[in-house]
């Protein structure tokens, strides 16, 4: 049972426009979501993440939006570039909970 | 060191053998967890230690996967009579893990294929 749900699965940007990413969760219990970046050969690492106090986070070029009703967030990647290009990985946990349960993956390619 | 290390990068091993993985943590980060990576795919949790204590072995597949962390620093991870559904990436990561600090760093992870 998948406990976070992400799309789209892949991603075509033209370098400039705006990247949307969405993840969507059930699990009530869940108040830390963290948004990860992993390039090809790489371990992920974090971009930036949000708690459920707050409707949205900006750090940059990257903003997280979180709907607590939908149970839903997303990350938006403005001005995207070329160097953009990897896969995101959405990600849910209790804070400081055991572990955190991911989204399958958007593979995000940024045309120059 | 500098951030999570894990050891071999690539391990190729034949179906049955056994194997083992390392992850050296950054110091001082008391919670460490690994997960399975497969191919397309979104991390999978495996287990979680907090220092020496294995906390969570819940994502462990089947008894042959045992982890260890037996002075709370370096792990392993152990797989047992390698299986070809066994082949994944297999990542580290290890957390501070407090109130204030509760970013995990991965480590590149182990490319374990099993032939």
């Amino acid at each position: 049972q998948q406990q976070v749900k992400q799309s789209p699965q892949s991603l075509i940007v033209q370098k400039g426009g705006i990247s949307i990413i969405n993840c969507a969760y059930e699990n009530t219990a869940f108040d830390y979501f963290p948004w990860y970046q992993q390039f090809p050969g790489k371990g992920p690492a974090l971009l930036i993440a949000i708690r459920p106090d707050v409707s949205e986070k900006k750090e940059g070029r990257f903003t997280i939006s979180f709907n607590k009703s939908a149970k839903q967030f997303s990350l938006h990647i403005m001005d995207s570039q070329p160097g953009d290009s990897a896969t995101y990985f959405c990600a849910a946990d209790v804070y400081i909970g055991n572990q955190f349960y991911f989204g399958t993956g958007t593979s995000l390619t940024v045309i120059p | 060191g500098a951030g999570v290390s894990q050891s071999p990068r690539y391990k190729v091993a034949k179906r049955g053998q056994d194997v083992a993985l390392r992850c050296d943590p950054i110091s001082g980060h008391v919670s460490l967890f690994w997960y399975q990576q497969a191919l397309g795919q979104g991390p999978e949790f495996l287990t979680y230690f907090q220092n020496e204590a294995q906390l969570d072995k819940s994502g462990l597949p089947s008894d042959r996967f045992f982890a260890e962390r037996p002075e709370g620093s370096v792990s392993t991870l152990k797989i047992q009579r390698t299986q070809q559904e066994d082949s994944a990436v297999y990542l580290c990561a290890s957390s501070l893990r407090d109130s204030l600090n509760t970013e995990a760093f991965f480590g590149q992870g182990t490319r374990l294929t099993v032939v």
